[in-house]
């Protein structure tokens, strides 16, 4: 079936700092990778995404490029801020129809001034 | 920019009672899914739903889970006999331009 695999936080960062958080997949054919962001307290919220090999997404100053060859989607940030603490989210959506989202397990990130 | 709404936003119920949870998805959507997020935990696939019926769902979503489009704009999730273990965060999400749009959730605690 399919899954995805992401580190286990908490990753704590001084603010400014470099951010990798990294994923990796199982699928069959070519699915479409996410992250969602869940800030303290709240729901989830897509961050970005792409849908096929090579594809980068962007937003709010994070990236992720879908590597189909490593089966990856990691996620990074030049520089984190406090207001980027919040819980990380790596997901796919098999090709196909409406099908169901499959979640990582999450990375807390934690940025300290 | 179009939204999922979900109410109530919390909820506190005893062991064995009956709860409903509401979403009112971006309309002219089609396709509404029930995710749950344990505290601490993954989110996970409960059910998805097409033109009025299920089209899958988890294996966590036993006799004691029913959903229904009771008219055009609300999705409800209905849990008949709460156990603690449902004790969680109660997500429900819509499809749009490829992409799953989440509401914000309902924090429910099983006392």
């Amino acid at each position: 079936g399919n899954s995805v695999t992401q580190m286990e936080g908490p990753v704590t960062l001084s603010e400014e700092a470099f951010l990798t958080i990294n994923c990796t997949y199982t699928a069959t054919g070519y699915p479409s990778l996410f992250w969602y962001v869940q800030y303290p307290g709240e729901g989830l919220q897509l961050l970005l995404k792409a849908t096929k090999a090579d594809d980068k997404g962007s937003n709010k100053g994070f990236e992720a490029t879908y590597r189909k060859e490593t089966t990856s989607f990691h996620l990074e940030k030049g520089s984190v801020q406090v207001s980027d603490s919040a819980v990380y989210f790596c997901a796919l959506r098999p090709t196909g129809g409406y099908q169901k989202v499959t979640f990582g397990i999450g990375t807390k990130l934690q940025v300290i001034p | 920019e179009p939204e999922v709404t979900q109410t109530p936003s919390h909820q506190v119920t005893q062991m064995g009672q009956e709860v409903i949870l509401r979403c009112v998805p971006i309309s002219n959507h089609l396709y509404f899914y029930w995710y749950r997020q344990i505290l601490g935990q993954k989110v996970e696939f409960l059910v998805s739903f097409y033109n009025n019926e299920i089209s899958e769902k988890s294996e966590i979503f036993d006799d004691q889970f029913s959903v229904e489009r009771p008219d055009g704009s609300n999705f409800t999730l209905k849990i008949r006999s709460t156990k603690l273990e449902d004790s969680a965060m109660y997500f429900c999400a819509t499809w749009t331009l490829e992409t799953q749009y989440f509401g914000p959730g309902t924090r429910l605690l099983v006392l």
